[in-house]
C-alpha cells in the first residue's frame, strides 16, 4: 500500500497478558517510529528504527515493552504482561530517513480489559 | 526535558480564517511541524518548517516561525467543515530522532 499500515486497528485483552503490534512501513523508508497517544500524556515517543537497529529506545516506559524489526521493513512492538495503564493508541511512523518528515498510520487501539 | 504548548480549542465560522498558536522552548530546533488529527484516524502530515526560515506557504495553509519567541502559527485560510480535527504541532531538535508533540488543538467549525 502507500502508506503506513497497522494491525490490528483494535485490540481488546485482559490484564496480564501479551500483545503484539505490527508496523508496515511505507516501501523504501528507513527510519521507523512507534509513539503512544494517550488521554493523560498525551503523544509519547517511544522507540526509533534505522533499519533493523534501534539506537533510540529511551521512550519505552517499562521493560514489559520490547520491539523489533526485521528485513528492514515490518516491526512488532511486544507488550508483556499487560496492565491498564498501557491502554492506548500506538501509533507508527516512517521516515524515507531520520532527517525527512514521519508519516504515521492509523494507530492500534488497545484496550486492557 | 523540551516542551511543546498550544491552546486546547479553537472555534470559527466557515469561510473565515483559523490561526492556530504553538510554543516551544527548544533552542536546538531544526524542524518544526503540523499534523491534523480526526477521528478514529492516525497523523496526517499538513506542513513543515525549516528553523531558519519565517514562513511557507501551501494552498491555504499559511506557517509563521517567530524563532526568536519560540512562537508558530498556523493560518488556515477559508476554513471549511472538512478542516474540523486536532492539530498537533511537533518539534524535532537537532541530532535527535524524535518528535515531541504539543497537546493539539481542537479545531472546529461552525455553519
Amino acid at each position: 500500500g502507500a502508506g503506513v499500515s497497522q494491525s490490528p486497528s483494535n485490540k481488546v485483552t485482559e490484564k496480564g497478558k501479551d500483545v503484539e503490534l505490527r508496523c508496515d512501513p511505507i516501501s523504501g523508508h528507513t527510519a521507523l517510529y512507534w509513539y503512544r497517544q494517550s488521554l493523560g500524556q498525551g503523544l509519547e515517543f517511544l522507540i526509533y528504527f534505522q533499519g533493523n537497529s534501534a539506537p533510540d529506545k529511551s521512550g519505552l516506559p517499562s521493560d514489559r515493552f520490547s520491539a523489533e524489526r526485521t528485513g528492514g521493513s515490518v516491526s512488532t512492538l511486544t507488550i508483556q504482561r499487560t496492565q491498564q495503564e498501557d491502554s492506548a493508541v500506538y501509533l507508527c511512523a516512517s521516515s524515507r530517513d531520520k532527517n525527512q518528515p514521519q508519516h504515521f498510520g492509523d494507530g492500534t487501539r488497545l484496550s486492557i480489559l | 526535558g523540551e516542551d511543546v504548548e498550544q491552546s486546547l480549542f479553537l472555534s470559527v465560522r466557515e469561510g473565515d480564517s483559523s490561526v492556530i498558536n504553538c510554543t516551544y522552548t527548544d533552542s536546538s530546533s531544526t524542524y518544526l511541524y503540523w499534523y491534523k488529527q480526526e477521528p478514529g484516524a492516525g497523523l496526517q502530515l499538513l506542513t513543515y518548517i525549516f528553523s531558519n526560515m519565517d514562513m511557507k506557504q501551501d494552498q491555504r495553509l499559511t506557517v509563521l516561525l517567530n524563532k526568536k519567541d519560540k512562537h508558530l502559527s498556523l493560518r488556515i485560510a477559508d476554513t471549511q467543515t472538512g478542516d474540523s480535527a486536532i492539530y498537533f504541532c511537533a518539534d524535532r531538535s537537532y541530532n535527535t530522532d524524535k518528535l515531541i508533540f504539543g497537546t493539539g488543538t481542537r479545531l472546529q467549525v461552525f455553519p
